[in-house]
């Protein structure tokens, strides 16, 4: 039964900093991998999806990267800002599925 | 931008209730989904519909789970006899769409069903 970890669960930063998320899965036998942002109360935004046959993703600040053999995935945010305060979510889906199977998420806190 | 519409908002029912979840999915999409996070916990699958059936289902969603597609444009999920660890935001999801982002999750702001 796939399992997907986040480390760390909660992180504050200050405005201006780089920082990295870690996702990892215990089965490698992924269709892909999506990560999301959800900000208190509300529902699931897609940031970026990576298929297992690809290496990363990238969208503005954010980029995603993806090792399908060794389990892991990281979300790198460059120069942070307080609106990328959000608690952010990875999911895989399995081969020859479409169900996600989620983490716990990281909560980050920018300060300004 | 399309999005996912999902009403209401929050629930409130009695213990073994009837209640009956609405989502608007995107309008060329063609895989729906429902999934649950009850507070402090993971999001969790429930359920995927494609080609009016289920493709997919957990161990959670159990004889008291049902879902329907009564028109072309609505998706509901209903939970016969309502318990307490029912108790969950409930989530409606979309993907399809005859973009390159086809395999993306489009996920709706939620019903918040509080089972009393």
């Amino acid at each position: 039964k796939q399992e997907v970890t986040q480390i760390p669960a909660a992180l504050s930063v200050p405005e201006g900093e780089n920082l990295v998320l870690n996702c990892s899965f215990t089965d490698s036998a992924i269709y892909n991998l999506q990560w999301f942002r959800q900000d208190p109360g509300k529902g699931l935004t897609s940031l970026l999806l990576i298929q297992s046959s690809q290496r990363e993703q990238t969208s503005g600040r954010l980029n995603a990267s993806l090792d399908k053999s060794s389990g892991r995935s990281t979300l790198y945010i460059a120069a942070s800002q307080p609106g990328d305060s959000a608690t952010y979510l990875c999911a895989v889906s399995d081969e020859g599925r479409r169900a996600l199977t989620f983490g716990s998420g990281t909560r980050l806190q920018v300060q300004p | 931008e399309p999005e996912v519409t999902q009403t209401p908002s929050h629930q409130v029912t009695q213990m073994g209730q009837e209640v009956i979840l609405r989502c608007v999915p995107i309008s060329n999409h063609l895989y729906f989904y429902w999934y649950r996070q009850i507070l402090g916990q993971k999001v969790e699958f429930l359920v995927s519909f494609y080609n009016n059936e289920i493709s997919e289902k957990s161990e959670i969603f159990d004889d008291q789970f049902s879902v329907e597609r009564p028109d072309g444009s609505n998706f509901t999920l209903k939970i016969r006899s309502t318990k307490l660890e029912d108790s969950a935001m409930y989530f409606c999801a979309s993907s399809g769409g005859r973009d390159l982002a086809k395999n993306i999750q489009y996920f709706g702001a939620g019903t918040r069903l509080s089972v009393l």
